[in-house]
């Protein structure tokens, strides 16, 4: 059972859609990350949700907007898509977001803008 | 935010150990140093981590400095599948969120 999972797994598009990035989490746990990993590899983290209410908003363009209708989902929607966000996008959780808890990430969803 | 500084990248001959440093001169006193890794074209996965004193779990060791400004994940016998980039963490404030630098790609020669 795979304890954190993404859809989709690559996602092409072209500058203007709108996207959405799935996130579930079969773990228990109450909180979920989204995190970005550009073209030079760097891993930063966009939002933090605890028990569907938002913690953590980097800073993020307000285009993208995540939505969390339960605490084992963690869904990332992406309006008017440029270039720049093309990027490998992975979720994560943990039992209560604790700086001492261990995060388990997804596979990645890899979105390439044209 | 929490700053570590790492080697760029390491190589390792198979079965052998391997230490890789950390330095983080700007810990806190109530810092976590984390290690996770990223295999190629996978997500970050979880290693080990540790507040002060030494730890040790199934896939490595974690040495931190009496005064917690470095530390250094050991891996006891690399194998190929250890290939990957190693990052040093440290969490800080209560929303757990990691903030993850440069990392060290690991290479492994057989």
């Amino acid at each position: 059972d795979t304890a954190v999972s993404q859809t989709p797994k690559y996602l092409v598009t072209q500058m203007g859609n709108d996207k959405s990035i799935k996130c579930e989490q079969n773990l228990g746990h109450d909180t979920m990350y989204w995190y970005k990993q550009d073209s030079k590899k760097f891993l930063k983290i966009m939002f933090s949700y605890n028990n569907k209410e938002l913690i953590i908003n980097e800073t993020v363009p307000n285009r993208f907007s995540p939505k969390s209708p339960d605490k084992a989902h963690l869904n990332l929607h992406i309006n008017s898509l440029e270039l720049g966000d093309s990027a490998v996008y992975f979720c994560a959780s943990s039992s209560r977001g604790l700086r001492q808890e261990t995060q388990y990430f997804g596979p990645g969803t890899r979105l390439l803008v044209l | 935010d929490a700053k570590t500084t790492q080697p760029n990248s390491m190589e390792s001959n198979e079965e052998e150990p391997v230490h890789l440093p950390c330095n983080h001169s700007t810990i806190s006193g109530t810092d976590y140093i984390h290690w996770y890794r990223q295999l190629p074209s996978q997500g970050p996965e979880y290693v080990i981590h540790g507040l002060t004193s030494n730890v040790n779990n199934r896939m490595a060791s974690l040495a931190i400095a009496e005064d917690r400004k470095s530390s250094t994940l050991i891996l006891h016998r690399a194998t190929l599948r250890d290939a990957a980039v190693y990052y040093c963490i440290l969490s800080r404030g209560s929303q757990g969120n990691l903030i993850f630098g440069k990392g060290t790609k690991l290479s492994v020669k057989p």
